[in-house]
């Protein structure tokens, strides 16, 4: 069975500065899907950013990008020029052949202005 | 374009009550599934559903039924309903690409207190 892990349960960063999120995962798979999702305190899921295993090129969303190091089953998330709204619970997920999706226990990031 | 469409939002039940949570999706998704998010557990899988007739259990299942009857409608079944269920329950949707799932659109979810 998959499984991810967030170990970090709560970060803190400065507004305008760059912060970044760990998630490390465990499958036999070789082809998946990872993403990050944001929740703010509205409490909907939010797509951040995706990336598939096959492609060897680290997924940008404007200020959002990825650190991807397949054979170390690493997905980090790395946030540029960190904003008030970014203040939020995010999660990291696998999904694969099954289409099940795992999540992380997620990570509760405060930006301080 | 709804995306998907649940309800309640927020819904307080006595021990032993039972109800239904629905959840609606308007993007032919083959997959649909329910999870529960309770807080330092992240969200976890209750029942899916690979399509119209077919669900299945997921990681906790015990004290939920669902049934797909169409593509589009999955609801989620409390049926004596426990304070070990109170929790926010999410209902997401989601198509395969490639032999493997894609991106999760999730309802707004339901914030469900059992007294």
């Amino acid at each position: 069975a998959q499984t991810v892990t967030q170990s970090q349960p709560e970060m803190s960063v400065q507004e305008a500065e760059t912060v970044t999120l760990s998630c490390t995962y465990d499958t036999s798979e070789s082809d998946y899907y990872l993403f990050w999702y944001k929740q703010p305190p509205s409490r909907q899921m939010i797509l951040v950013i995706r990336q598939e295993a096959y492609k060897q090129q680290n997924a940008t969303e404007n200020r959002f990008s990825v650190n991807f190091q397949k054979a170390a089953k690493s997905f980090s998330l790395k946030i540029s020029d960190s904003q008030l709204g970014d203040a939020a619970m995010y999660f990291c997920a696998y999904t694969g052949a099954n289409s099940k999706l795992t999540f992380g226990k997620g990570i509760t990031l405060s930006v301080r202005p | 374009n709804a995306g998907v469409t649940q309800t309640p939002k927020f819904q307080v039940l006595k021990t032993g009550q039972s109800m239904t949570l629905q959840c609606a999706q308007d993007m032919n998704h083959e997959y649909m599934s329910w999870y529960r998010q309770d807080p330092g557990m992240g969200l976890r899988l209750i029942h899916y559903s690979v399509g119209a007739g077919i669900t299945d259990q997921g990681e906790v299942p015990n004290g939920y039924n669902v049934s797909r009857s169409t593509t589009e409608d999955f609801p989620l079944r409390l049926l004596s309903a426990a304070p070990s269920q109170t929790s926010v329950y999410f209902c997401a949707s989601s198509r395969t690409s490639g032999g493997k799932g894609t991106e999760a659109f999730f309802g707004q979810g339901t914030r469900l207190t059992v007294v």
